[in-house]
C-alpha cells in the first residue's frame, strides 16, 4: 500500500467549475499536507500549506485535512484554463522526507 | 521564480554510463534536496544534505549519490545507470522556517537507452 493514494485522472472540466481533488494517507504520524502544482515541463511549486486538521483559503483554492479519515482535499472554485495543471499532494512527519501522491492531471475547457 | 537553478535540462544516456547532475539553491537555504519523478508519477525522495552532509535517504540504492558544497550547491550522480533510471530529477531546496517547504527547480530529464 502507498503512503499516499491520489487517482492520476486525468479530470477533465469546464471553465468556471468547481474542482475537487482528493487524496489519502495511511500514516497517523503525518502532520504536514501539502498541495503542489506542477505545469508541463515544470518543476512543482508550493500552492497551499496546512498543518494537522482543519481548513485553509487562498483566493480561488480551499485545503482541507481530516485527519480522522486520513483524507485531504483541494478545491477550485470558478476553475480557469490557467489552473490545468497536475497537482500533487504531499505530506511529511516534519522531518526531512515529503511523500507526494502520484498527481492528478487537471483539464480546464475554455 | 524559485532561485533553484538546475543542468542540464535534458541528457541521453547508454545503460552502464555514469550520469552527473548539477543544482544551485536559493539563496540562504542550506538544506536540498533530491527528487526523482518518472512518467506520470509523484516525485520520490532521494536523499537530502545539510551543510554538506547527507542527513536523510529514500529507498534507492548506492549508485545513487549526492554531493554539497559550500556555497549550497549539489550535484546528484549516478552510476551503472539502468533503462528505469530514466526520469525528470529535481533538486530542491528546502525551507528554514519549519514547514519543509520546497523550492524546485525545473528539473534534468535524463533518458536511458
Amino acid at each position: 500500500q502507498k503512503e499516499v493514494e491520489q487517482d492520476p485522472g486525468p479530470l477533465s472540466v469546464p471553465e468556471g467549475a468547481i474542482v475537487s481533488l482528493n487524496c489519502t494517507y495511511s500514516n497517523s504520524a503525518f502532520q504536514y499536507f501539502m498541495w503542489y502544482r506542477q505545469y508541463s515541463r515544470k518543476g512543482p511549486e508550493l500552492l497551499m500549506y496546512t498543518y494537522s486538521s482543519g481548513n485553509k483559503e487562498d483566493g480561488r483554492f480551499t485545503a482541507q485535512v481530516d485527519k480522522s479519515s486520513k483524507y485531504i482535499s483541494l478545491f477550485i472554485r470558478d476553475s480557469q484554463p490557467s489552473d490545468s495543471a497536475t497537482y500533487l499532494c504531499a505530506t511529511h512527519t516534519g522531518g526531512f522526507k515529503t511523500i507526494f501522491g502520484a498527481g492528478t492531471r487537471l483539464f480546464v475547457k475554455a | 521564480e524559485t532561485g533553484v537553478t538546475q543542468s542540464p535540462t535534458h541528457l541521453i544516456k547508454t545503460r552502464g554510463q555514469q550520469v552527473t547532475l548539477r543544482c544551485s539553491s536559493q539563496s540562504g537555504h542550506n538544506t536540498v534536496s533530491w527528487y526523482q519523478q518518472a512518467l506520470g508519477q509523484g516525485p520520490q525522495f532521494i536523499f537530502q544534505y545539510y551543510r554538506e552532509e547527507e542527513n536523510g535517504r529514500g529507498n534507492f540504492p548506492p549508485r545513487f549519490s549526492g554531493l554539497q558544497f559550500p556555497n549550497y550547491s549539489s550535484e546528484l550522480n549516478v552510476n551503472a545507470l539502468e533503462l528505469d533510471d530514466s526520469a525528470l530529477y529535481l533538486c530542491a531546496s528546502v525551507s528554514g522556517s519549519g514547514t519543509g517547504e520546497l523550492f524546485f527547480g525545473e528539473g534534468s530529464r535524463l533518458t536511458v537507452l
